[in-house]
């Protein structure tokens, strides 16, 4: 029973090129966030949003930008990809409160 | 000033043995706590939470946390290692709002 789904698995990207990560989540929850993960950098926070056309920068925002149009659905995206952009991304959704996360299974994304 | 600090990087254990998993936080406000594991190209998932009600947590696969607050520390144990626990586990720290801050990992290995 998949809650948080992750469009894609594995995406390869040329330099330059605008990509789109989509994330959609069937739980109803108000709160989504999108993390990207390195080796020895842990999670890092990209941007989050807590209700619909809502969105903040976390604490690593530069390059990237964000669309929630619909409660269930988050896309980031990558204005204009760069190779210091390849990374694991995760997708998270919460309910408002000392709630935890439910994390899709991640995209990794490669800019050659 | 919140910060979540993983006091080991690696930590390697026999199969049947004890794990114990290091985890403290600093934080100006009531924490709630989390503990999540990632498999291998997989999301992570919630093992465990503390939101200020038992100070020992139980959780999935027979993992537990105890939240020390004069310690500040929420260590995560499990009295025997199977082979199925290696991963990376991360714990996890949310204060106020939305936002949660992660560990930098704790990569564990079980030795046959």
């Amino acid at each position: 029973d998949v809650k948080v789904t992750q469009s894609s698995r594995y995406l390869v990207k040329r330099t330059g090129e605008k990509v789109f990560l989509e994330c959609v989540q069937d739980m109803d929850h108000e709160n989504m966030f999108w993390y990207r993960q390195d080796p020895g950098l842990g999670l890092r926070l990209i941007y989050f949003s807590y209700d619909v056309k809502m969105k903040e920068k976390g604490d690593i925002p530069e390059g990237y930008s964000v669309s929630r149009e619909k409660k269930e659905r988050f896309s980031l995206i990558l204005e204009s990809a760069s190779t210091n952009q390849t990374s694991m991304y995760l997708c998270a959704s919460s309910r408002r409160g000392p709630y935890g996360y439910t994390f899709g299974s991640g995209t990794r994304l490669t800019v050659v | 000033a919140q910060s979540v600090t993983q006091l080991d990087s690696h930590v390697s254990v026999s199969e049947g043995t004890p794990v114990l998993l290091r985890c403290n936080y600093s934080s100006s406000y009531s924490p709630s706590l989390f503990w999540y594991v990632q498999h291998p190209n997989k999301g992570l998932q919630l093992l465990l939470k503390y939101t200020s009600a038992a100070t020992l947590v139980k959780g999935i696969n027979g993992f537990e946390a105890e939240f020390k607050k004069s310690e500040t520390s929420f260590h995560l144990t499990k009295p025997s290692a199977h082979m199925s626990d290696a991963a990376e586990y991360f714990c996890v720290v949310r204060v106020t709002g939305n936002q949660f801050y992660f560990g930098t990992g704790t990569s564990l290995t079980v030795i046959p």
